[in-house]
């Protein structure tokens, strides 16, 4: 069953702007890991937070993660028109990791 | 210098025809692994392999078998392709099959089934 389930599904800001997605998962993970895919492209792995771990902090990028709500969320601070692309979370259990159907960002110039 | 990178990008084929997709990574990793992403952009592991063995074989048709000929390769070959089969194919390699590694992925192969 899907474990990632990213809210929302689309989000569109004016460049500038702070984006927030979140994400819900169902079963125990290990950690969880962000992901960014371009129109076209394959996933490109932004940032890993352990199930020990509760914030963690990447140049503009910014991840929380609940496992008592088992959820996570994920801010991109001062958005730029590059930062246009769908954003996956992934659990990661035993050996897998369990994609949810991405936010689709549209940061407008 | 690609890390991950799979032929071809697109496949357009006939319904019933055999193909198949190959990847190969040269970041020396142990673990490599095929993804489906449907028109929803739902991404949904459908085998791993670990040092050329089978590690995950998820709830997929046997239409479809993964060949591992060395750690560095992983091809899929799908017979008696159905429409339902159309979706993009990621390959996607990380250092080990345990848990706190990236995964590294592929740019994808579109395969449209007519």
């Amino acid at each position: 069953s899907q474990q990632g389930e990213e809210d929302p599904q689309a989000l569109s800001i004016q460049e500038g702007e702070n984006a927030t997605m979140n994400c819900s998962y169902k079963t125990s993970i290990n950690n969880l890991q962000w992901y960014r895919q371009n129109s076209g492209r394959g996933l490109v792995h932004l940032i890993l937070i352990r199930s020990n771990e509760r914030e963690k902090h990447s140049g503009r990028l910014r991840v929380t993660l609940d496992t008592s709500k088992k959820s996570s969320s994920l801010l991109i601070t001062a958005s730029r028109a590059a930062d246009t692309a769908s954003y996956f979370c992934a659990g990661q259990g035993a050996q897998k990791l369990v994609f949810g159907q991405g936010t689709r960002l549209t940061i407008n110039p | 210098d690609t890390a991950v990178s799979q032929t071809p990008k697109y496949l357009v084929t006939q319904m019933g025809n055999d193909k198949s997709i190959k990847c190969e990574q040269n970041l020396g990793h142990d673990t490599m692994y095929w993804y489906k992403q449907d028109s929803k952009k739902f991404l949904k592991i459908m085998f791993s392999y670990n040092n050329k063995e089978l590690i995950i074989n998820e709830t997929v048709p046997n239409r479809f078998s993964p060949k591992s000929p060395d750690k560095a390769h992983l091809n899929l070959h799908i017979n008696s392709l159905e429409l339902g089969d159309s979706a993009v194919y990621f390959c996607a390699s990380s250092q080990a099959a345990l848990s706190y590694n990236e995964q590294f992925f592929g740019p994808g192969t579109r395969l449209t089934v007519l």
